[in-house]
């Protein structure tokens, strides 16, 4: 089976903070994603990747950056993690070209909470 | 961004109903997807749909891709409640395209 893994289920961190949430997939996936998920607003991209060392700004990059690598693991970087980004963080990742014929893996999620 | 307009945004039934929820979108589609989020967790792809007109069954769950390739529909008979969680439907207008586009989910409360 395909696995995305988050590397923390929760996180707390403070106002001003520099966070780091860690994604990693075990399929030699080339395209993977972040979103949020908020109550009433669905799933929001933030950023994307299509190849090691590339990324594509989403719909809601601001506040974020994110980091690739390597192939099997991208980063998303809070630069100074503020209240209004407590959020459940979802990573994705598909197989080039699949993304729109066999959809995404999920990871399990990071709720991280801003202080 | 683009959404998929998802209804409806939640409902709350008694064990054993059955549940329609549905997608629609301004554009046409070539791909429906629907995902199942079980509380804490991701989500995860319970159908997928290629061909207006198409309908497709996993186990209690159908699932639609409608004639117009605007919408699509999802149906759970005979509710339990392990099925609650919050249904998301998504959806790609191009077969290859690397970004799916999402509805804002259902989110289903079945009473026992």
């Amino acid at each position: 089976d395909v696995k995305v893994t988050q590397s923390s289920r929760y996180l707390v961190k403070r106002t001003g903070e520099k966070v780091f949430l860690e994604c990693v997939q075990d399929m030699d996936h080339e395209n993977m994603f972040w979103y949020r998920q908020d109550p009433g607003l669905g799933l929001r991209l933030i950023y994307f990747s299509y190849d090691v060392k590339m990324k594509e700004k989403g719909d809601i990059p601001e506040g974020y950056s994110v980091s690739r690598e390597k192939k099997e693991r991208f980063s998303l970087i809070l630069e100074s993690a503020s209240t209004n980004q407590t959020s459940m963080y979802l990573c994705a990742s598909t197989t080039l070209g699949a993304g729109g014929i066999y959809g995404y893996t999920f990871g399990s999620g990071t709720r991280l909470t801003v202080v | 961004g683009q959404q998929l307009n998802q209804s409806p945004q939640s409902m709350f039934i008694q064990e054993g109903e059955d549940v329609s929820m549905n997608c629609t979108s301004s554009s046409i589609f070539n791909t429906w997807l629907w995902y199942k989020q079980d509380p804490g967790e991701g989500p995860v792809l319970l159908i997928a749909l290629y061909k207006a007109g198409e309908l497709t069954s996993n186990g209690r769950l159908t699932a639609q891709f409608g004639i117009t390739r605007k919408d699509s529909f999802l149906n759970i008979s005979a509710s339990i409640p392990s099925d609650v969680g919050i249904y998301f439907c998504a959806g790609s207008s191009q077969g290859g395209s690397e970004k799916l586009v999402f509805g804002k989910g259902t989110k289903l409360t079945v009473n026992p």
